[in-house]
């Protein structure tokens, strides 16, 4: 596709629930990653794919923040038994294979839980 | 948590004048790249520099980078009221794995 794609770009969920946030990346990227950002602050890291193998789940906040990418490409974030203190949007970026290479960010998903 | 300080949090000036941003950070870097970040929109990549590497420029932009001093510097020239945004440096450690982002600058241009 043209560039990284997120889905849904709203999501109110009330507090307990459980939810999905989708990234579509740009074809052929092998690098994957999730970030949190807090309004007014930068994005902070969730995790990070190479292809479908989860290299980096370091920056997930507790058991209740799963993260997937099985054939190496989509990739979904769970967040399950949603707080309020996960209200923030979440951005997802691709990069392409070598040394020195940008990010390029999907528009995130705003999530509020209510 | 954040890798770096960006300084100021806030910068607001005139059409046509100059903008200055900072990034320090802690670890050694593979590279530093800035983004750009207008409001409730993903970030957008602006330029890297590479560790051996003192400066570069694109077009209005100038990026310094200090790494015995684990610094760098974002300079805007002859702003204009489109450039209003959040500007954030990212480092990266190792080749292809996470960047790591600093609080960021609101920079705001009046026309």
């Amino acid at each position: 596709g043209a560039g990284v794609s997120q889905s849904p770009r709203y999501k109110v969920a009330k507090r307990g629930q459980d939810v999905a946030l989708r990234c579509d990346p740009i074809s052929g990227h092998v690098s994957l990653f999730w970030y949190q950002q807090a309004l007014g602050q930068g994005p902070e890291f969730l995790t990070y794919f190479q292809n479908e193998a989860q290299l980096d789940k370091s920056g997930l906040p507790s058991d209740r923040f799963f993260a997937e990418r099985p054939e190496g490409s989509v990739s979904t974030l769970k967040i399950q038994r949603t707080q309020q203190e996960d209200s923030a949007v979440y951005l997802c970026a691709s990069r392409t294979r070598g040394t020195y290479t940008e990010a390029f960010f999907g528009q995130g998903t705003r999530l509020t839980v209510v | 948590s954040q890798q770096g300080e960006e300084d100021p949090q806030a910068l607001s000036i005139q059409e046509g004048e100059n903008a200055t941003m900072n990034c320090s950070y802690k670890t050694s870097i593979n590279n530093l790249q800035w983004y750009r970040q207008n409001s409730g929109r993903g970030l957008v990549h602006l330029i890297l520099i590479r560790s051996n590497e003192r400066e570069k420029h694109s077009g209005r932009l100038r990026v310094t980078l200090d790494t015995s001093k684990k610094s760098s510097s974002l300079l805007i020239t002859a702003s204009r009221a489109a450039d209003t945004a959040s500007y954030f440096c990212a480092t990266d450690g190792t080749s292809g794995s996470r960047l790591t982002f600093g609080e960021g600058t609101q920079l705001t241009v009046n026309p």
